[in-house]
């Protein structure tokens, strides 16, 4: 069982656009959301991450969005650079828990 | 500051043939996975560990066998490798019950089964 909806599978955006991958929820005891940033021949790294006590968190160009009464939240890459281009997994963890539940991933590509 | 190490990072086996996928983290974290990535299907977890002599099953368990005698190491054992089981295989840890945890992946293992 998917845990985690994340949309679109890939994305093409033009250097200095903005990227934006959807992400949704099913289980309510969530309570920590976390992106991830994968490189080719790498593993994923911890790019910026929320709690659903605030609506927007942001970090350079990195801003996720949260709605917790829709169970959805989001990640926007502002002015958006071929550098940025890489695979991005949302996740949902508990606090407390062992797992974290990760999405299908999303392969953005920035053509320059 | 090595964080997780994998080894090795490519294997190719025969159907049928079994392995071990090594692990190992210097952060003292109680808590280890295996994942394996296939296109389009994310990180899905195989096994997971929440400190030595803890082990238990994930989404994909079938044909892979974990144990965890050290907090340090997690290795991966393929019992008979199958086709369907060519994938990447990434090995993380990290620390449970902390308010912001992050899991530390390690660089990967790109396994071909023929």
């Amino acid at each position: 069982q998917q845990q985690v909806k994340q949309s679109p599978q890939s994305l093409i955006v033009q250097k200095g656009g903005i990227s934006i991958i959807n992400c949704a929820y099913e289980n309510t005891a969530f309570d920590y959301f976390p992106w991830y940033q994968q490189f080719p021949g790498k593993g994923p790294a911890l790019l910026i991450a929320i709690r659903p006590d605030v609506s927007e968190k942001k970090e350079g160009r990195f801003t996720i969005s949260f709605n917790k009464s829709a169970k959805q939240f989001s990640l926007h890459i502002m002015d958006s650079q071929p550098g940025d281009s890489a695979t991005y997994f949302c996740a949902a963890h508990f606090t407390g828990g062992f797992k974290t539940i990760f999405g299908a991933g999303t392969r953005l590509f920035v053509k320059a | 500051n090595a964080g997780v190490t994998q080894t090795p990072k490519f294997q190719v086996l025969k159907t049928g043939q079994s392995m071990t996928l090594q692990c190992a983290q210097d952060m003292n974290h109680e808590y280890m996975s295996w994942y394996r990535q296939d296109p389009g299907m994310g990180l899905r977890l195989i096994h997971y560990s929440v400190g030595a002599g803890i082990t238990d099953q994930g989404e994909v368990p079938n044909g892979y066998n974990v144990s965890r005698s050290t907090t340090e190491d997690f290795p991966l054992r393929l019992l008979s490798a199958a086709p369907s089981q060519t994938s990447v295989y990434f090995c993380a840890s990290s620390t449970p019950g902390e308010v912001n945890t992050e899991a530390f992946f390690g660089q990967g293992t790109r396994l071909t089964v023929v």
